[in-house]
């Protein structure tokens, strides 16, 4: 059984701070980490798919990084803003389990105006 | 609308009833996923189709479930006899290579 974990479960930041949350998931026989959004009464959407050990990939106000050999990922968001509440998610991909994603709990961001 | 499309959006229906939910993926992909997610819990692999083919399925899928993608284009997944613990969201996903595109989900209650 692949375990992926995320921390926190939630969090509540006011808007203009940074933040950042954990994704970890076993280092051996690693194949693809994906970091989702997902805002309430819409589909997930793709952030970033990372594959490579110290990969870094930005996308707007959002950051991520991986290290492979440690199993762990972290999602940055700079200078948050209400319309980034939402669950973020990782899923990870093992090399023999096809291309089916094991996601975890989520991280549940809220940000205050 | 080019993205993965899922009908109905919510669906209640009482213990015993059978439900069918149908997905439409991005139409030049390939490959299609369904994902079951209940409350507090990160989204949890259920099958996959590569065209009309279905080469995996999660041992969460038991025989009261069954999936179909007759043409390799959309996909149905039906649940039979329902029971209050079939309650959650069923997540249907597309991709052509890697990243996997969702649609909305549909809502399933079981009351």
């Amino acid at each position: 059984i692949l375990n992926v974990e995320q921390s926190p479960q939630s969090l509540h930041v006011q808007e203009g701070d940074s933040t950042n949350f954990t994704c970890s998931f076993p280092s051996s026989n690693f194949y693809a980490l994906h970091w989702y959004r997902w805002e309430t009464a819409k589909s997930p959407e793709a952030l970033f798919v990372m594959t490579l050990n110290g990969d870094e990939k930005k996308k707007g106000r959002i950051s991520a990084t991986l290290n492979t050999k440690e199993g762990y990922s972290y999602l940055y968001i700079k200078g948050s803003q209400p319309e980034d509440s939402a669950t973020y998610l990782c899923a990870f991909i093992g090399g023999t389990s096809g291309s089916r994603l094991t996601f975890g709990e989520g991280t549940q961001l809220t940000v205050n105006p | 609308d080019t993205g993965v499309s899922q009908d109905p959006r919510h669906k209640i229906t009482k213990r015993g009833q059978n439900v069918t939910f149908r997905c439409d993926p991005i139409s030049e992909h390939n490959r299609l996923y369904w994902y079951r997610q209940t409350l507090g819990q990160g989204p949890e692999f259920l099958t996959y189709f590569q065209n009309e083919a279905q080469l995996e399925k999660s041992r969460l899928l038991s025989d009261r479930f069954s999936a179909e993608r007759p043409k390799g284009s959309f996909s149905t997944l039906e649940i039979q006899r329902t029971e209050q613990g079939d309650s959650a969201m069923y997540l249907c996903a597309s991709s052509s290579i890697e990243e996997q595109f969702f649609g909305p989900g549909t809502r399933l209650t079981v009351l």
